[in-house]
């Protein structure tokens, strides 16, 4: 009865490559977000996804692409894999942009 | 643009001690403030919130109150345990930016027996 899941919850994976991390929530909300973590622990939103509405934080290299198949889900694609990629990506649902957000176990992805 | 600041730790505390994480935040408007927790190896959980001024958020023993006077959301416990050892995130939400919460830096704080 997971309310936020993401697979996988590590991904190793060589510069250059494509990949993509699943993200699902079972609590009904209406928004979904992307958040990167550094080494830091410093927290930074990515993406935030409403009723097919995308807002992109400018920061965000375009090889970043957010899918949304259908509510319960976001789906994080990034293309031509980097070094300064290295990170924990947290995916996060709401009720609304305004209420609590709720995170996922978070996916650590290390680029070699 | 929207910032909140946290104190650095990591702070170390002895069981039973006081403990208080200060935060400060700068936003437009009105914007509402959240403590979230993260436990090693584990995503954020939501420990409190609180919306509009005065208001008083609290949880397992913490509080936090919405001082709009001074833009501070000060996250305060009477008597930590081990188990609260964790990395603290103060964050608000505005509405701005890519609609997302801006966190401070996080805290860490390690509580010892």
């Amino acid at each position: 009865d997971t309310a936020v899941s993401q697979t996988p919850k590590y991904l190793v994976t060589q510069m250059g490559n494509d990949k993509s991390i699943k993200c699902e929530q079972n609590l009904g909300h209406d928004t979904m977000y992307w958040y990167k973590q550094d080494s830091k622990k410093f927290l930074k939103i990515m993406f935030s996804y409403n009723n097919k509405e995308l807002i992109i934080n400018e920061t965000v290299p375009n090889r970043f692409s957010p899918k949304s198949p259908d509510k319960a889900h976001l789906n994080l694609h990034i293309n031509s894999l980097e070094l300064g990629d290295s990170a924990v990506y947290f995916c996060a649902s709401s009720n609304s942009r305004k209420n609590e957000q709720y995170f996922g176990p978070g996916t650590r992805l290390t680029v070699t | 643009g929207d910032s909140v600041t946290q104190m650095e730790g990591p702070v170390t505390l002895s069981e039973e001690a006081f403990l208080t994480i200060n935060c400060t935040y700068t936003a437009t408007g009105y914007p509402s403030l959240f403590w979230y927790v993260q436990y090693p190896g584990e995503g954020l959980q939501l420990l409190l919130k609180a919306t509009k001024a005065d208001d008083k958020g609290s949880n397992k023993g913490f509080e936090a109150t919405y001082r709009k006077e001074t833009t501070s959301f000060h996250l305060e416990k009477g008597s930590v345990q081990v188990s609260d050892s964790a990395v603290y995130f103060c964050a608000l939400y505005s509405g701005g930016g890519a609609d997302g919460l801006t966190f401070g830096k996080g805290t860490h704080l390690i509580i010892q027996p």
